[in-house]
């Protein structure tokens, strides 16, 4: 089956670490993109990429890197320069950059990072 | 800069009765709007979309109503089912900013038995 794949679902960082999250897509999918969710505030874009090799910042970049070396994968490293990286983040994936048209995003299940 | 906007945080109706969750923008270059549905600890999965060309798309259960002149859409469900229960999310996006897509803050329906 076609889908999203994030993980690990859950995970712990202590204060000054980096830490990576993971997202695979085999839907053939050319862009993908980041996002965080907050309480109250919606789902706020990190990142995003519609084409291997190419990234752009989204509105909230600050504290994230990624990178675009595979078309099937756009790992999300959250660095100790995030000030507040307790969220839930989201990955998502369209069929390319001009196609939101239709069914726009599938989005992968999530992965709750909390700082402990 | 908050482009796109769900003043309601929360919703709450009665099973059988029609849901009405809003929707507004400000952003005159959107030209395709989409509404998500999410579960706690899930992914948001795609609902109804419309283009700016429309003012209406309809399936099943689900409508979806864009005023552009007052820049505001609706999305209606009829009739509302306790498994509708979830945070709907009103998105969209403009043409030159390929597929980015913009998000509202959402908004929590609860349909009560």
């Amino acid at each position: 089956d076609g889908g999203i794949t994030q993980s690990p679902k859950y995970l712990f960082r202590k204060e000054g670490q980096n830490v990576t999250l993971s997202c695979e897509q085999n839907l053939n999918h050319d862009a993908m993109y980041w996002y965080r969710q907050d309480p109250g505030q919606g789902l706020r874009l990190i990142y995003y990429s519609q084409i291997v090799n190419d990234f752009q910042k989204g509105d909230i970049a600050e504290g994230y890197s990624v990178s675009r070396e595979k078309k099937e994968s756009f790992p999300l490293t959250v660095t100790s320069a995030q000030k507040n990286p307790t969220a839930f983040y989201l990955c998502a994936s369209s069929i390319g950059a001009y196609s939101t048209g239709g069914y726009g995003y599938t989005f992968g299940s999530g992965t709750r990072l909390t700082v402990v | 800069d908050q482009q796109v906007k769900q003043n309601s945080p929360s919703l709450s109706v009665q099973e059988g009765r029609i849901s009405i969750l809003n929707c507004d923008y400000t952003n005159s270059m959107f030209d395709y709007f989409l509404w998500y549905k999410k579960y706690p600890a899930e992914g948001p999965t795609f609902l109804i979309s419309i283009s700016s060309i429309k003012d209406k798309n309809e399936d099943g259960r689900f409508t979806v109503f864009l005023n552009k002149s007052a820049k505001h859409l609706s999305l209606h469900i009829v009739p509302s089912q306790p498994g509708d229960s979830a945070v709907y999310f009103c998105a969209a996006s403009e043409e030159t900013s390929g597929s980015r897509l913009t998000f509202g803050e959402g908004t929590q329906l609860t349909v009560n038995p």
